[in-house]
């Protein structure tokens, strides 16, 4: 069972450069969302998505950019990276109305 | 705006003790959920309370609910050190997005 499935684990940018955090689902979730974790907070959401085509913005959406072409994949843009986006981030599904959220491993970013 | 609060923050206790954490928030929602997360790991679904007066148990840990006060308790019992680790909380709001509380860090001496 893969369930939530996050690339890169790992990653070092430099400021200004842009990426793409990938995120796949294999258990036909409707709901998506990313979030960061920052040290001594707890997570916050920055975009979330109730399906396919539809997309949303959370606490923290900018600097980052979503889509959800398909059910299963959720990437996580960064448009020009600042320092201030280091952070651990998480990707997460789950079904529609009843049931857990599922979380990725978590993609470790770091930008100097 | 929505805040989810947990308190403690930090909780050290003792091997065999009880302790309650609790989580409150600030709008209307009957969907709780609470997680367990290791260091440098991700998060563990504990438990998900969906209605007033939910309670639900595993081991030695109980959740419940209480969307009139707003509040949402995790109760642990006779802790043992392995459920060291960081719990947090988390509500659904009528948009359908999930909002976290801050986590509270309980440590189990022996």
């Amino acid at each position: 069972n893969a369930g939530v499935t996050q690339t890169p684990k790992f990653q070092v940018l430099k400021t200004g450069q842009s990426m793409t955090l990938q995120c796949a689902q294999d258990m036909n979730h409707e709901y998506m969302s990313w979030y960061r974790q920052d040290p001594g907070m707890g997570l916050r959401l920055i975009h979330y998505s109730v399906g396919a085509g539809i997309t949303d913005q959370g606490e923290v959406p900018n600097g980052y950019n979503v889509s959800r072409s398909t059910t299963e994949d959720f990437p996580l843009r960064l448009l020009s990276a600042a320092p201030s986006q280091t952070s651990v981030y998480f990707c997460a599904s789950r079904p529609r109305y009843f049931g857990a959220q599922h979380f990725g491993d978590g993609t470790r970013l770091s930008i100097l | 705006e929505l805040k989810v609060e947990q308190n403690p923050l930090f909780l050290s206790m003792q091997e065999g003790k009880n302790y309650t954490i609790y989580c409150n928030y600030s709008t209307t929602s009957d969907r709780l959920y609470w997680y367990r997360q290791d260091p440098g790991k991700s998060l563990e679904s504990l438990f998900v309370l969906l209605s007033n007066g939910a309670v639900k148990q595993e081991g030695r840990l109980m959740a419940s609910l209480d969307t009139k006060a707003r509040l949402s308790t995790l109760h642990i019992t006779a802790a043992v050190h392995d459920l060291s680790a960081t719990y947090f909380c988390a509500v659904l709001t009528n948009n359908n997005d999930m909002r976290f509380g801050a986590g509270t860090r309980l440590t189990v001496k022996p």
